[in-house]
């Protein structure tokens, strides 16, 4: 089966504009997280989707952020407008809706520079 | 709420050596324990987990771990490293039963270097 996908693999944008990344879990995975690592620090967890629904967006940093999961399948994160501490790697999960939920595949990352 | 500590940021090597990459956490709930690896350019994999039952756990490539529940660690180890084990390694857990969510807290990572 093909892994999760994300594009793009890397976006250099300046302060002030409008980024969007987007995620394509494994086919029939319900579960989508998106998780952020900011150099130096750790992976840090940003929301959880189950199908279209937000579950928990407790890890979203603020209201320049906004994810969305139409219909279920692919998602898609905006940050607006871009600022200099939003530069990291964004990374997207994605799992089973029941059995081995916990067990989670990543995508390779969008690496975001904001100048 | 969980953290999680990995005690070392970069590790050297050399091949053939044996390595141990440390991991603690700190939880006021049960949880499951992950080491995922990356390797250059790529997404996290998941190298192995601990759910419940035996606290020695096998994963891919020669590694394997030890829940310590008294000392909260879970070390990773392989007994002979290979040039191709270069990456970084992330220790990670998330709640048990999560109520559905099972979203990860990781630790800063550990660079392995092996050195020829």
């Amino acid at each position: 089966e093909a892994g999760v996908t994300q594009f793009p693999s890397h976006s250099v944008i300046e302060k002030g504009q409008t980024v969007t990344l987007r995620c394509d879990p494994i086919s029939g995975h319900d579960n989508l997280y998106w998780y952020r690592r900011v150099m130096g620090k750790e992976i840090k967890f940003l929301l959880h989707f189950v199908k279209e629904s937000k579950q928990d967006e407790s890890g979203m940093p603020n209201n320049r952020f906004l994810a969305e999961r139409t219909g279920g399948t692919y998602s898609t994160l905006k940050v607006q407008p871009a600022e200099l501490e939003d530069s990291g790697v964004y990374f997207c999960a994605s799992s089973r809706k029941s059995e081995k939920a916990y067990e989670q595949y990543f995508g390779p990352g969008t690496r975001l520079t904001v100048t | 709420a969980q953290s999680v500590t990995q005690l070392d940021s970069q590790v050297p090597v050399f091949e053939e050596a044996p390595v141990e990459l440390r991991c603690n956490y700190s939880s006021s709930v049960s949880v499951y324990l992950f080491w995922y690896v990356q390797y250059p350019n790529q997404g996290l994999q998941l190298l192995l987990k601990y759910l419940s039952g035996s606290t020695l756990v096998k994963g891919i490539n020669g590694f394997e771990a030890e829940f310590n529940k008294s000392q909260t660690s879970f070390h990773l180890r392989k007994p002979s490293v290979h040039i191709s084990d270069t990456a970084e390694y992330f220790c990670a857990v998330s709640e048990a039963g999560g109520a559905g969510s099972y979203q990860l807290t990781f630790g800063k990572g550990t660079k392995l270097s092996v050195i020829p």
